[in-house]
């Protein structure tokens, strides 16, 4: 399975945007990037999921470079409430297609 | 609007205790999942499970052990509990999505303390 690799932590000044990124230099074509977070004390929420080009919802954006070997998570105004841990995952390609967590990046947003 | 129902939130076990964590969910996913997570560290995979009867083994199954029997309930029964255990238990559940990979809603977790 194709791994991922982020950043271990990251800082943004509250109302700001932050710009989260991610390398997967061997996805396969057809190998959705997904994006999890998790607040403390939370189990992890799904924030967003694309294949090649941007994707936007009323949580982020995501843009997929266009060779696919990177992607970043854009939060466009960032807020105390975005204080979480990111996760750039693609998923595996057993039968359930589950999620294999790396450490992520730990997002710390300042006031 | 329950989604994933984990109980308990909370639990301290002796060494050597068994227990079953219990699952839910109420959006008539047919994949569910338990992960662990250690202070610090990311998720790891300990049981998925396809559809009712059938299981199968995450990243660190040993010392575990699952059921299926009906598509909303997905029990963990942990077998001689160990300090290695303790852990914060998330179970999980989706719907598939074929090659997009699965959206995968999560419990709120199950703090488990072994001592």
């Amino acid at each position: 399975d194709a791994k991922t690799t982020q950043p271990n932590s990251m800082e943004s000044n509250e109302e700001e945007p932050v710009h989260l990124p991610c390398n997967h230099s061997t996805i396969s074509g057809t190998d959705y990037i997904h994006w999890y977070r998790q607040l403390p004390s939370q189990g992890p929420e799904y924030v967003i999921h694309g294949l090649t080009s941007n994707v936007n919802n009323r949580m982020a954006s995501l843009a997929i470079a266009e060779d696919r070997k990177s992607s970043t998570l854009i939060l466009h105004r960032a807020t105390l409430r975005d204080a979480a841990v990111y996760y750039c995952i693609l998923p595996s390609s057993g039968s359930a297609r589950q999620l294999t967590f790396g450490s992520g990046t730990q997002l710390t947003v300042l006031p | 609007n329950a989604g994933v129902t984990q109980t308990p939130k909370f639990r301290i076990l002796k060494i050597g205790q068994s227990m079953t964590l219990q699952c839910t969910q109420d959006m008539n996913h047919n994949y569910m999942y338990w992960y662990r997570q250690d202070p610090g560290m990311g998720l790891k995979l300990i049981y998925y499970s396809v559809g009712a009867g059938i299981t199968d083994k995450g990243e660190v199954p040993n010392g575990y052990n699952v059921s299926r029997s009906t598509t909303e309930d997905f029990p963990l029964r942990l077998e001689l509990a160990a300090p290695s255990q303790t852990s914060v238990y998330f179970c999980a559940s989706s719907y598939s999505r074929g090659k997009t990979g699965n959206t995968i809603y999560f419990g709120e977790g199950s703090w488990l303390t072994v001592v």
